[in-house]
C-alpha cells in the first residue's frame, strides 16, 4: 500500500537558520503531495501542496517540490522564526480519478526553534 | 465562522461506555473523512464518506460507526470503549469527486481519554 517517510524529530533549530524536513513516498499512479502543519493544542493547516511531478509548492516562506524521479517532497524555509515551532506532517493522496480517499500520513516531525 | 468544527473538544468517560463526537462542515462538500492520531501523533484514516458511500479502513473495529444525517454533518458513535481508544479525533472534509484529490480541511479534534 501507500506509505509516507519523514525524518522524525524533534529538530531542534535558531531563529533564522535554514530548514529542511525530508519526506520520501511509496504510491502507485500519481499522487498529489501536500504538507500540514499542526500547532500545539490545534488541530492540522494545509501548508502546501503539489499535484504533479516538478511542481511546487509554497506558502509563508516555505517551499516543496514534487519530485518524481527520487519520490520525495522535502519541505524548506530559508529562515525559521520561533512561531514556525510546530509538528510537520507530509501526506499524500492517491490518484483515483475521484471518490473518497483518505490521506495517507508521515509520522510528523517536530520542529522547535529556539530564540 | 467555522470551516469544519467538532464538539466535544474533550471528552472523559469509563470503559464500556458508548458516546458520540459530532462534527460538520459549512464549506459545501461532498467528502467527510474521520481520522485517529494516537499518543505519538500518529494520523491514520478511520473512515471517509461521499454521496452516501461509506468507505472503511480494514482496521478500524466495527465498535466505531460513522453516521451521517445530512452532508454537512459526519457524526463517530463508538461502542463499548477501551482504554485503547483514547486519541485524539480529526474530523475533515474536501470537494473531492473530481478528476484529482483535493485538499482536505481539518477540524480542531476531539481528545477523548477513556479511563
Amino acid at each position: 500500500g501507500d506509505s509516507v517517510t519523514q525524518m522524525e524529530g524533534p529538530v531542534t533549530l535558531s531563529e533564522e537558520a535554514f530548514l529542511t524536513i525530508n519526506c520520501t513516498y511509496t504510491a502507485t499512479g500519481y499522487p498529489s503531495l501536500f504538507w500540514y502543519v499542526q500547532y500545539p493544542g490545534e488541530g492540522l493547516q494545509l501548508l502546501l501542496k503539489a499535484t504533479k511531478a516538478d511542481d511546487k509548492g509554497s506558502n509563508k516562506g516555505f517551499e516543496a517540490t514534487y519530485r518524481k524521479e527520487t519520490t520525495s517532497f522535502h519541505l524548506e524555509k530559508g529562515s525559521v522564526q520561533v512561531s514556525d515551532s510546530a509538528v510537520y506532517f507530509c501526506a499524500l493522496s492517491p490518484y483515483s480519478g475521484g471518490g473518497a480517499d483518505g490521506l495517507t500520513f508521515g509520522k510528523g516531525t517536530h520542529l522547535i526553534i529556539q530564540p | 465562522d467555522t470551516a469544519v468544527s467538532q464538539t466535544p473538544k474533550y471528552l472523559v468517560t469509563q470503559m464500556g461506555n458508548d458516546k458520540s463526537i459530532k462534527c460538520e462542515q459549512n464549506l459545501g462538500h461532498d467528502t467527510m473523512y474521520w481520522y485517529k492520531q494516537d499518543s505519538k501523533k500518529f494520523l491514520k484514516i478511520m473512515f471517509s464518506y461521499n454521496n452516501k458511500e461509506l468507505i472503511i479502513n480494514e482496521t478500524v473495529p466495527n465498535r466505531f460507526s460513522p453516521k451521517s444525517p445530512d452532508k454537512a454533518h459526519l457524526n463517530l458513535h463508538i461502542n463499548s470503549l477501551e482504554l485503547g481508544d483514547s486519541a485524539v479525533y480529526f474530523c475533515a472534509s474536501s470537494p473531492a469527486g473530481g478528476p484529482l484529490p483535493d485538499t482536505q480541511y481539518f477540524g480542531p479534534g476531539t481528545r477523548l481519554l477513556v479511563l
